[in-house]
């Protein structure tokens, strides 16, 4: 079975640019979640799917970040435009239900904006 | 004041010697307790949860929860080299959530 699985691996890009963030969660999984790490900081929850819907996006950090859950299949997460402090890295997950420790971490994507 | 406190590392161990990684928080009311192991250029993998105080072996590893003091620890027997990577701690305050509160991870190195 395949597991969660983001693109880019990497993506420097400057301030201002735009960059979307593609997350593939393990098929079956109605569940995906974003999460972030800024450096030196600890993974924080961004937002929460259920098939196409959004329940929770109460971690989003502002308006310049967009998730999209297009069919309930894939995501992605544009940031736009991009600031300095966007840097770190993406960590998306799935789950079939809520369960304590049920998410399946993907690699993860590292932006870097200069 | 973080609510999750995770001494970063990173911590060398020869091989076979017993790891001990701590996290503290200041939430009272964290209930559920979370190891993750994270390689390099990898997500972060559940090791094993504890609910509430008390201690939970799997194998080489244990969790343990002192609520009393606010300390969560998870203890490495026999440490192997493949067991390098980061362990982070995560709380939550119920079962059904899915925004843990994580440590900043220790990065551990167990030499051959």
């Amino acid at each position: 079975e395949a597991g969660v699985t983001q693109f880019p691996s990497h993506s420097v890009i400057e301030k201002g640019q735009t960059v979307t963030l593609r997350c593939d969660p393990i098929s079956g999984h109605d569940n995906l979640y974003w999460y972030r790490r800024v450096m030196g900081k600890e993974i924080k929850f961004l937002l929460h799917f259920v098939k196409e819907s959004k329940q929770d996006e109460s971690g989003m950090p502002n308006n310049r970040f967009l998730a999209e859950r297009t069919g309930g299949t894939y995501s992605t997460l544009k940031v736009q435009p991009a600031e300095l402090e966007d840097s770190g890295v993406y960590f998306c997950a799935s789950s079939q239900d809520m369960g304590l420790g049920t998410q399946y971490f993907g690699p993860g994507t590292r932006l870097l904006v200069l | 004041q973080k609510e999750v406190e995770q001494d970063p590392g990173p911590l060398s161990v020869p091989e076979g010697a017993i790891v001990s990684l701590n996290c503290t928080y200041s939430n009272s009311a964290f209930q559920y307790f979370m190891w993750y192991r994270q390689y390099s250029r990898k997500g972060p993998e559940l090791l094993m949860y504890t609910y509430s105080s008390g201690n939970k072996e799997d194998g080489r590893f244990t969790a343990q929860v002192d609520k009393s003091s606010k300390y969560i620890s998870l203890f490495i027997r026999d440490s192997q080299p493949s067991d390098s990577a980061t362990y982070l701690c995560a709380m939550s305050l119920t079962s059904g959530t899915y925004k843990y509160i994580f440590g900043t991870g220790t990065r551990l190195k167990v030499l051959a």
